[in-house]
């Protein structure tokens, strides 16, 4: 078990260009979160997955946002167009949905930076 | 809609010192509490978790919290601290019935001093 792994770990991109980060999580874990963090403040709920679906998304989720977890393993996030205001840290976190133990287990997060 | 308060932004302390990371929430149901801690560069970690049972709670690196209910508070405590606790400390809720999106203060920074 080697934890929840992100890729990258720094993206640097211009206004206007797509963007795509990998999440890969514990490998017998069925729920996947995306979590966005900026400065000075705690990480804000994206959008999660059960196996390969989709269950629940935040207003925060723009339609330039789009998340996939084809295979119900690792999951994408995809940003269109992007804008300086997606300059954050973008965190996934996995679970195995058990009950009321489940504790989420979180990645080192993707930085991006939008100049 | 839950929400969750945490009452110091920045909490200096002398190393060995005892220390309190105050944390407040607001939920009309009733939740699971945690507390991460993020170190530089890392990911966040889980210290602790309340989801039911006794209210004084254990986690790692000597760290517990306690679960007032009357008070809606789950403050964190660490009796003596040591440098390698500086970090970003982050209080978060979840419903216990849907128990998924975890709902995060804005995170306390400790800063351990010798």
């Amino acid at each position: 078990d080697t934890g929840v792994s992100q890729d990258p770990r720094h993206k640097i991109t211009k206004r206007g260009q797509n963007v795509t980060f990998r999440c890969d999580p514990i490998s017998e874990h069925n729920r996947l979160y995306w979590y966005r963090q900026t400065l000075g403040q705690g990480p804000e709920f994206l959008t999660y997955f059960q196996n390969e679906a989709q269950l629940e998304k935040s207003r925060l989720l723009s339609d330039r946002f789009s998340a996939e977890r084809p295979k119900g393993s690792f999951s994408t996030l995809e940003i269109q167009r992007t804008e300086q205001g997606d300059s954050a840290m973008y965190l996934c976190a996995s679970s195995l949905a058990h009950g009321p133990q489940e504790t989420q287990y979180f990645g080192p997060g993707t930085r991006l930076l939008v100049l | 809609a839950q929400s969750v308060t945490q009452l110091d932004s920045q909490v200096p302390v002398f190393e060995e010192a005892p220390v309190e990371l105050r944390c407040n929430y607001s939920s009309s149901v009733s939740v699971y509490l945690f507390w991460y801690v993020q170190y530089p560069n890392q990911g966040l970690q889980l210290l602790l978790k309340y989801l039911s049972g006794s209210t004084l709670v254990k986690g790692i690196n000597g760290f517990e919290a306690e679960f007032n209910k009357s008070q809606t508070s789950f403050h964190l405590r660490k009796p003596s601290v040591h440098i390698s606790d500086t970090a970003e400390y982050f209080c978060a809720v979840s419903e216990v019935q849907a128990g998924t999106a975890l709902i995060f203060g804005k995170g306390t920074t400790l800063s351990v001093s010798s």
